[in-house]
Order: structure tokens, then C-alpha cells, then sequence
């Protein structure tokens, strides 16, 4: 268990619909991150929070969003939702935004279906 | 920018066989590079980073900065190394922030 949580495991949706996915970092870390890992594009950085703040911005669509909240936890929405969202979205979090041996422990990821 | 290059998609080795997983990365500054391990869609689990220079399961990674590689490697291949293998790298991304950038993996089949 790395100790970030995410909800729901896993979620099936319209085209069309939006959903929010939820994420809680190890207790202790500042930083989150969300990727999506679909089967043809691999493991994509979408963006990054510290402390509340985003930090960087990575091949995030427009019609998605995330925040952190002041209790760390972050939330990434989902809209308009197309086929080709259907992915596992993974959060990660780490104790600061810097380099100098920070690792980043991976939650169980959300799998979203949209049909 | 930074990249990340794992060649092989798939690699299919017998048990007992020697393996290498290969990763390449392009970064201009000091890299930080992690193998990252990921059985059957689960969680991405961190394998071993380069700055701790540890073994993690038999496997072991050294990076060669002439080369800007950063390969895998174990002597004897299990069955239970049957997994999706990622390279990823540290660098930083501008206004002093951080971000990992991943390989697009590579699935390593281990033979009975």
C-alpha cells in the first residue's frame, strides 16, 4: 500500500457526462500529481499541485480540470466527456516539487469507461 | 525538454535468462532516473532510483551518463517478473518546479 488513496476504483459514464475523480497524497506530502495511462498514448503527466498551487501543467485537455485543496486532497474533473477519455487515471503524490532523490508513490488509479 | 526512450514494447525472455531493459533518456541538466514497475494495470510501484544505487528484487540499474542511459538489468529472470516495466526521469520543468517523465514502458514476458 503506498498510501495514496483514490475513488472511485472505477467509474463508467456517457459520452457527453463529467466526472470527478478523487485523490488523497500520503499523509505528509505537499505535492500531487495526476497521469492518465491509456493503451495507445502510455503513461501521460496531466498537471501538478503543491501545496494548493498548481506547479506545472503537463498534455492536459482544456475540458479538464484539478485543484487541491487547503486538506491536500486534490480532485480532477472530467468534461464533455469522450470515448477517447476511457483511461486509468493515476495520482501521485511526493513530499515537495523539487528533485534531490523525491520520489513519487503512484495510488491504485481510477479506471474510467465511457461508452 | 526531457525524454524518455524505453525501444522495446515487448520483451520475452526464458526463465533463468539474463535480462536488460533498455532506457534512454534526453535531458539537459543533472537527471534523476527511476525504474518503475506496474503488474497487470495495478499501481505503478517504485523499483529502485538511480541516486540510491540499491538492488530491488534481484534488479539493478546504473547510469551512464556518456551514453545517457539508464538501463535494467537482472541475472536470472523469474516468472514473477512478468510485468510492464517503466523508465522515468526527474527533471526540472521551469519555474523551479519538478516533473517525472515516463518511458512508454516495456512488457517484460518471462518464459517458463
Amino acid at each position: 500500500d503506498s498510501g495514496v488513496t483514490q475513488t472511485p476504483k472505477h467509474l463508467i459514464t456517457a459520452t457527453g457526462q463529467r466526472v470527478t475523480l478523487r485523490c488523497s497524497p500520503r499523509s505528509g506530502d505537499l505535492s500531487v500529481y495526476w497521469y492518465q495511462q491509456s493503451l495507445d498514448q502510455g503513461l501521460q503527466f496531466l498537471i501538478q499541485y503543491y501545496n494548493g498551487e498548481e506547479r506545472a501543467k503537463g498534455n492536459i485537455l482544456e475540458r479538464f480540470s484539478a485543484q487541491q485543496f487547503p486538506d491536500l486532497h486534490s480532485e480532477l474533473n472530467l468534461s464533455s466527456l469522450e470515448l477517447g477519455d476511457s483511461a486509468l487515471y493515476f495520482c501521485a503524490s511526493s513530499v515537495a516539487p523539487r528533485g534531490g532523490g523525491n520520489t513519487i508513490y503512484f495510488g491504485e488509479g481510477s479506471w474510467l469507461t465511457v461508452v | 525538454a526531457q525524454r524518455v526512450t524505453q525501444p522495446e514494447k515487448l520483451l520475452s525472455v526464458f526463465k533463468g535468462a539474463p535480462v536488460e531493459l533498455k532506457c534512454n533518456y534526453s535531458y539537459s541538466g543533472s537527471p534523476e532516473l527511476f525504474w518503475y514497475v506496474q503488474y497487470s494495470r495495478q499501481r505503478l510501484q517504485l523499483l529502485l532510483r538511480h541516486i540510491s544505487r540499491e538492488s530491488i528484487k534481484g534488479f539493478t540499474a546504473d547510469l551512464n551518463k556518456g551514453e545517457t542511459s539508464f538501463h535494467l538489468k537482472k541475472p536470472f529472470a523469474q516468472e514473477e517478473d512478468s510485468a510492464m516495466y517503466y523508465c522515468a526521469l526527474s527533471g526540472r520543468s521551469g519555474a523551479g518546479s519538478y516533473q517525472l517523465t515516463f518511458g512508454k514502458g516495456t512488457k517484460l514476458s518471462v518464459i517458463p
